[in-house]
This record gives C-alpha cells, structure tokens and sequence, in this order.
C-alpha cells in the first residue's frame, strides 16, 4: 500500500524557516517523480515544486522560487522541501503527492505551515 | 502561466442528478487533464487523467472529456458520497496549475 506521511510543519515566524519531509512506502519511491502542493485555509490548490525521480531535474512555482529548495534521499525514501523568508502567504497545509505522467496519483494527508508573528 | 478556468464555482443538486462541471484552459493543452475530488479535511483524490480516462477504483459514474482549451467532468447519477470539492489541474507546461474549484452541495 502507497503511504506518504509528511512532518515538520509548524508556527514560523515570517522570515524564518521550516523543512518538511516527506516518508514514502509501499513503493519504488526512486521511479517516481514527486511533487509538493499546497493548499491555504479555504483555499484552493497550488503546485509548488517538482523533482524527478534521480533528483536531476527539478521545477517550482515562481512565487517559491529563490525561496524553497525541494529534494529527495532515495536511499531514504524520503522527500524534502525546505522554506525559507516564509511569508504570510504561505500559510496552508503542503502535501506530499506522488507524480506518474503528470497525474498525481497518491497524496500525504499533508502538514499546515502557519507563518504568523 | 496557464490559467485553468472552473465552472461554476459552486452548485446545488439532487442525488440522483446528472452534474456537469467545465474547465477552460487559457491555452491549448492537448489532453494533459487531470480531475480530482476533494472533501473537508482530506487529500484531494485522483478521478480522471488524460481528460477522460478513468483512475484505477474510481467508479464509471464519473466520466470525463475534451481536448485542446475545454474540459468537461460529469457525475452521471449523484450519491450522498459525491458531494465534495472538485478541481481541474493541467500537467502539459509548468507551471502546473488547478482550476479554483467546484463545490457540488445538496
């Protein structure tokens, strides 16, 4: 069974910063691209990076860029995304999803960010 | 960007009703559609990819199609079950984007 469970979410400060990881299982987790959405309270969905399954090719969403670095240990079964200068804007709960053609197939329960002084 | 317009943002229906929820895309994006079902305080849940093709366990009451700029998801018969949040999320250019969402209320 696919089981993604993320961790590391928190009370930031704006400015500071916070990694999530992500446990993978059930699965090749080094075949996979994997992504990170999030989603802010109320709010709808919005893609915020994906990695290739070797971790040589890597996208993110303007509004990130700069800012979160995402990546993975293979050996580990692990994805991570790492934040920094949060804003108050990225407040939301981020997900951990599993990618296979585009299609995100599997997502974590997902971890709430709150950026908040 | 690719803007991936949802329509309508929120509807009323009957179980038993047939429900039809569209998805523009500001561009041409062949069929890189995806439509997913989300309810309160859970993960979204993939339904259809490739615009029509059903996801592995979900049911043929769900059915989807187009191509290029317009999209369409339809619930042939609505259960109690169906009511949630649905979204549309475009995969062929980054950066990947969802359309703002439906909530199918009874």
């Amino acid at each position: 069974e696919v089981q993604l469970v993320e961790s590391g979410g928190g009370l930031v400060q704006p400015g500071g910063s916070l990694r999530l990881s992500c446990a993978a299982s059930g699965f090749t987790f080094s075949a996979y691209w994997m992504t990170w959405v999030r989603q802010a309270p109320g709010k709808g969905l919005e893609w915020v990076a994906y990695i290739k399954g070797d971790g040589s090719e890597i996208h993110y969403v303007d509004s990130v860029k700069g800012r979160f670095i995402i990546s993975r240990d293979n050996a580990k079964n692990s994805l991570y995304l790492q934040l920094n200068s949060l804003r108050a804007e990225d407040t939301a709960v981020y997900h951990c999803v599993r990618a296979y053609w585009g299609l995100f197939d599997f997502w974590g329960q997902g971890a709430l960010v709150t950026v908040s002084s | 960007d690719i803007q991936m317009t949802q329509s309508p943002s929120s509807l009323s229906a009957s179980v038993g009703d047939r429900v039809t929820i569209t998805c523009r895309a500001s561009q041409d994006i062949s069929n890189y559609l995806a439509w997913y079902q989300q309810k309160p305080g859970k993960a979204p849940k993939p339904l259809i990819y490739a615009a029509s093709s059903l996801q592995s366990g979900v049911p043929s009451k769900f059915s989807g199609s187009g191509s290029g700029t317009e999209f369409t998801l339809t619930i042939s018969s609505l259960q109690p079950e169906d009511f949630a949040t649905y979204f549309c999320h475009q995969h062929n250019a980054y950066p990947f984007t969802f359309g703002g969402g439906t909530k199918v209320e009874i």
